[in-house]
C-alpha cells in the first residue's frame, strides 16, 4: 500500500509563505495529485490539483518534481484564516485506491 | 454547487447498538465513499461504492457494513457499535473516482459511542 506521509503540524506568521511537502512512494502513473483544506468540524474542500511540474491558482501554487514521488503546496503569505489541516490525496499504483496523507495542522500567528 | 448531506453532525449511542449513517449526493456521482477521521491518523476509507448495489471494501472495512440502494443515498451501518468506534465519519461523493476528479465532502458526523 502507497505510503502518503505529510508533518503532522507545522506552525507560520500571518503574511510569510508556508510550504507542505507530501511524500507518495507509489503514486499511480495516470492519476493526478490533489490537494485539500479541512476547517474544524467541515468535510475538507478542493484547493489545487496537478499531475506534474507546477500549477498555480487563486489561492496556491503546486509544485511536483519529474519522478511525481512527492508534491509541495505552496501557500503565499498566510493569514489566520489559513489555520486548517491540508492533506494530499493521490491514486495507489498497486491497488487503484485513493490514498489520503495523514495531514498536516498549519497554525498560523498574528 | 454539490451538495453532500449527511443525515446527523453529531450522535451518541451505545455500545452493542446498531448505527445507521447517511449520505446524500445530489450531483448524481457514481462513486461514494465513506471515512474515519481520527486525530493522528488523518482520512480512513472504510468502504466506497462506485454504483448502485456495488461496494468495495476501503482500508479498515472491520466492524462496518454499508448500503446503496439509490445511486444518490450511501449508508454506513455499525451492526454493534464499539467504543472503538467514536470517530468522525465523512461521505464523500465523486463522478468517477479518480485522484483527478474533485472530491465534495459531507459536513461529518461525530459519533460517540458510550
Amino acid at each position: 500500500l502507497a505510503k502518503t506521509t505529510q508533518p503532522i503540524s507545522m506552525d507560520s506568521y500571518e503574511g510569510q509563505e508556508v510550504n507542505i511537502t507530501c511524500s507518495h512512494n507509489n503514486i499511480a502513473t495516470n492519476d493526478y495529485i490533489t490537494w485539500y483544506q479541512q476547517f474544524p468540524n467541515q468535510g475538507p474542500r478542493f484547493i489545487i490539483q496537478g499531475y506534474k511540474t507546477k500549477v498555480t491558482n487563486e489561492v496556491a501554487s503546486l509544485f511536483i518534481p519529474a519522478d511525481r514521488k512527492s508534491s509541495t503546496l505552496s501557500l503565499p503569505r498566510v493569514s489566520l484564516s489559513d489555520t486548517a489541516v491540508y492533506y494530499c490525496l493521490v491514486g495507489d499504483e498497486n491497488t487503484d485506491k485513493l490514498i489520503f496523507g495523514t495531514g498536516t495542522r498549519l497554525q498560523v500567528f498574528p | 454547487d454539490v451538495k453532500v448531506t449527511q443525515s446527523s453532525r453529531y450522535l451518541v449511542k451505545r455500545t452493542g447498538e446498531k448505527v445507521f449513517l447517511e449520505c446524500v449526493q445530489d450531483m448524481d456521482h457514481e462513486n461514494m465513499f465513506w471515512y474515519r477521521q481520527d486525530p493522528g491518523l488523518g482520512l480512513r476509507l472504510i468502504y466506497f461504492s462506485y454504483d448502485v448495489k456495488m461496494k468495495e471494501k476501503g482500508d479498515i472495512p472491520e466492524g462496518y457494513s454499508v448500503s446503496r440502494e439509490k445511486k444518490e443515498r450511501f449508508s454506513l451501518i455499525l451492526e454493534s457499535a464499539s467504543t472503538n468506534q467514536t470517530s468522525m465519519y465523512l461521505c464523500a461523493s465523486v463522478p468517477s473516482g479518480r485522484a483527478q476528479e474533485t472530491q465534495y465532502f459531507g459536513p461529518g458526523t461525530r459519533l460517540l459511542v458510550l
